[in-house]
């Protein structure tokens, strides 16, 4: 089973800020925190992951909380191209096993 | 740069019949490679994955196989389809860090 929990769906007006909230509460001290998303019919879409500083990249950004139980991907000017289903998902870093442990993810819609 | 192919990119079977997916890497050497799938409504779900030639660690018990036979050359398998085996198929590759997949393969078992 994942080890998030998401809210199924969101709705944001394009060119607003879409923030995209996810809970990992039994994340452990050496686990990552990782963004996907995945457009309709295509493979998934690395965003951006990190520890527990925030970080930021030419996509997003993301914020996680100081005691890790949660985080925050952040679109900041959404566009109706972002409208895709966004996974949040942790797991340890470089690891050789593919424990990459999809949840259902929120759908994402960005309006005009 | 690295890119991934998979083919077909849809694929109409009839119960019964074989499988075989194919996926390949350019631009890496000893990647670590993985099949996932994707049922109708539901998130991905990891099926095989390979840190190495002829080297296949199963996930989920299934009717369907993986074979690594060259480097960057990832194959699933199947002998028999069952109507349960229709989704989208994903191949990825990582380094370490992030995973990178594929367009997939949509397969509909009839």
């Amino acid at each position: 089973d994942a080890k998030t929990t998401q809210p199924p769906s969101m709705d944001c007006a394009e060119g607003r800020a879409a923030n995209l909230p996810c809970n990992h509460s039994t994340i452990s001290g050496n686990e990552y925190v990782y963004w996907y998303r995945q457009i309709h019919s295509q493979g998934p879409q690395y965003i951006i992951h990190g520890l527990k500083n925030n970080e930021t990249n030419e996509m997003a950004s993301l914020i996680i909380t100081e005691d890790r139980k949660s985080s925050t991907l952040i679109l900041p000017h959404a566009t109706l191209r972002d409208t895709a289903v966004y996974y949040c998902i942790v797991r340890l870093y470089g690891g050789s096993q593919g424990n990459l442990i999809f949840g259902k993810g929120t759908k994402l819609s960005v309006k005009p | 740069s690295q890119t991934i192919h998979q083919w077909p990119a849809t694929l109409v079977q009839p119960v019964g019949s074989p499988l075989s997916l194919e996926c390949t890497v350019e631009g890496t050497s000893n990647p670590n490679l993985y099949w996932y799938r994707q049922a109708a409504g539901r998130g991905l779900q990891l099926l095989f994955y390979s840190v190495g030639i002829g080297q296949i660690s199963s996930e989920v018990p299934q009717n369907l196989s993986a074979s690594r036979p060259q480097d960057r050359q990832f194959i699933l398998s199947s002998k028999k389809l069952l109507l349960s085996d229709s989704g989208f198929y994903l191949c990825a590759w990582s380094e370490g860090t992030e995973q990178f997949f594929g367009p997939g393969t949509r397969l509909t078992v009839l």
